[in-house]
């Protein structure tokens, strides 16, 4: 079975510029959760997706949203980049909410704003 | 806030050797508990979970130990190989409410094996 795969893995934005990061989950998986890596912060939750509604949401402003498809993929998109959002963002699927479920990480899409 | 605290920052072990790496949790609203290895420019990878009914659990040469009562829970390497030189994150899942299935993670061990 395929990973969790996220597009791109490298990215350079300008401050100001708006971006949007792909991940698709292991097949079958219908939940996706995005997650900001960085040196300072460490690993911070960004917000969950599950049958293409958002089921949580971590404490980040309205500038970072997300979305997720029917087919379970999810983007999630940065507007108004600032200096502070360069960071590693990571996707993680699961089978879904309950009491069984465990988080597969993507490798991430390292994100560069200048 | 609901927060997971982990300690060392960084360990230092000789290949052979038992490397442990400690977490601490403030809230008792989690009911799963995983742990993440991560090498440089990968995404972090499960290695071992553990659920709070469940004092230890062993997989291979990776041991958790839960004490619910003191709210805290830790790693286990036994035998330490180099190849096992990765960050490694506890992180504590949400049990209910605006943080259900949410993983709070801590800051990341650092393990150094040396050969």
């Amino acid at each position: 079975k395929a990973g969790v795969t996220q597009t791109p893995r490298y990215l350079i934005k300008t401050r100001g510029q708006q971006v949007t990061l792909s991940c698709s989950p292991i097949s079958g998986h219908r939940s996706v959760s995005w997650y900001q890596q960085t040196p300072g912060q460490g690993l911070q939750f960004l917000f969950e997706y599950f049958s293409e509604t958002q089921r949580n949401k971590g404490n980040f402003p309205g500038r970072f949203s997300g979305r997720q498809f029917s087919n379970s993929r999810s983007e999630m998109n940065v507007s108004t980049l600032e200096l502070g959002d360069s960071a590693l963002y990571l996707c993680a699927s699961s089978s879904g909410p309950g009491q069984s479920y465990e988080q597969y990480f993507g490798p991430g899409t390292r994100l560069t704003v200048t | 806030q609901q927060q997971v605290k982990q300690s060392p920052q960084s360990l230092i072990v000789q290949k052979g050797g038992i490397s442990i790496i400690n977490c601490a949790y403030e809230n008792t609203a989690f009911d799963y508990f995983p742990w993440y290895q991560q090498f440089p420019g990968k995404g972090p990878a499960l290695l071992i979970a553990i659920r709070p009914d469940v004092s230890e659990k062993k997989e291979g040469r990776f041991t958790i130990s839960f004490n619910k009562s003191a709210k805290q829970f830790s790693l286990h390497i036994m035998d330490s190989q180099p190849g096992d030189s990765a960050t490694y994150f506890c992180a504590a899942r949400g049990a209910g409410g605006t943080s259900y299935g949410k993983l709070t993670f801590g800051q990341g061990t650092i393990l150094t094996v040396h050969p």
